[in-house]
C-alpha cells in the first residue's frame, strides 16, 4: 500500500499547455509539500502546505499554484508550461515540520517539448 | 530553513569498503536528516539525530553530529551494490520545511 502516491509518473506536453500532477497520502500526515529537482539533482522546495497555510517558496513562479481539497491530497497545477520546467516533481507529507521524517512519491517526470 | 551541504559530491568505493559522506550547515538546528534517492526513485529517510545527540545507529549505518562545528558525518560500513544511491543532508530548524542540498552521488562498484 503506497504512503505518497503521485500520478503521473511520465508527462509530455507541449509548451504553453496546462497540466497537473496529483498527490495523495494514506499516512494521515498534515503537511505536505512539491519540491522540484533539476537535471542537476538539486531538490527545491517549492511549496508547504500545513492545516491550510500555504508557504511558498518566493522563487517559484505564479504559473505554479497547489490545490488542496482535503487533508489527504496536494495537486500541483502548472500553466503556461515552459521548457524550464522540465524537471522531477516529488510530492512529500510528513506529520507536521517539527523533528519528524518525510516520506516521499516516487515522482513525476515532466518534460516540455 | 537552511541547506546542508554533502561533501564529498561523488564517491566511488569497492563493495566491502566503508563509506563516508560529510554534511555541514550554518546556523542552529533542531535536528538533522539523511535520505537516500535511487536513480529515478523518491527520497527514503535514512535517520534523524536531534541535536542534543551525537551519534546514531541504524544498521550499517552510523550518524555522528557535531553542533560545534555545525557538521554531521554519515558512514556506512561494508558497502553492498544496492548502496549505490544518492545521499542527502536535511539540517532541520523551526517550523520549516525540510530543505536539500545536492547530495553525494555514491557509486559501490562490485
Amino acid at each position: 500500500d503506497t504512503a505518497v502516491s503521485q500520478t503521473p509518473k511520465y508527462l509530455v506536453t507541449q509548451m504553453g499547455n496546462d497540466k497537473s500532477i496529483k498527490c495523495e497520502q494514506n499516512l494521515g500526515h498534515d503537511t505536505m509539500y512539491w519540491y522540484k529537482q533539476d537535471s542537476k539533482k538539486f531538490l527545491k522546495i517549492m511549496f508547504s502546505y500545513n492545516n491550510k497555510e500555504l508557504i511558498i517558496n518566493e522563487t517559484v513562479p505564479n504559473r505554479f499554484s497547489p490545490k488542496s481539497p482535503d487533508k489527504a491530497h496536494l495537486n500541483l497545477h502548472i500553466n503556461s508550461l515552459e521548457l524550464g520546467d522540465s524537471a522531477v516533481y516529488f510530492c512529500a507529507s510528513s506529520r507536521g515540520h517539527m523533528n519528524t521524517e518525510a516520506f516521499f512519491g516516487q515522482g513525476t517526470r515532466l518534460t516540455v517539448v | 530553513s537552511q541547506q546542508g551541504e554533502e561533501d564529498p559530491q561523488a564517491l566511488s568505493i569497492q563493495e566491502g569498503e566503508n563509506a563516508t559522506m560529510n554534511c555541514s550547515y550554518k546556523t542552529s538546528i533542531n535536528n538533522l536528516q539523511w535520505y537516500r534517492q535511487n536513480s529515478g526513485r523518491g527520497l527514503v529517510h535514512l535517520i534523524l539525530i536531534r541535536s542534543n545527540e551525537r551519534e546514531k545507529h541504524s544498521g550499517r549505518l552510523r550518524v555522528t553530529l557535531d553542533t560545534s562545528k555545525k557538521s554531521s558525518s554519515l558512514l556506512i560500513t561494508a558497502s553492498r551494490a544496492a548502496d549505490t544511491a544518492s545521499y542527502f543532508c536535511a539540517p532541520h530548524s523551526g517550523n520549516t520545511p525540510l530543505v536539500f542540498g545536492k547530495g553525494t552521488r555514491l557509486s559501490v562498484i562490485a
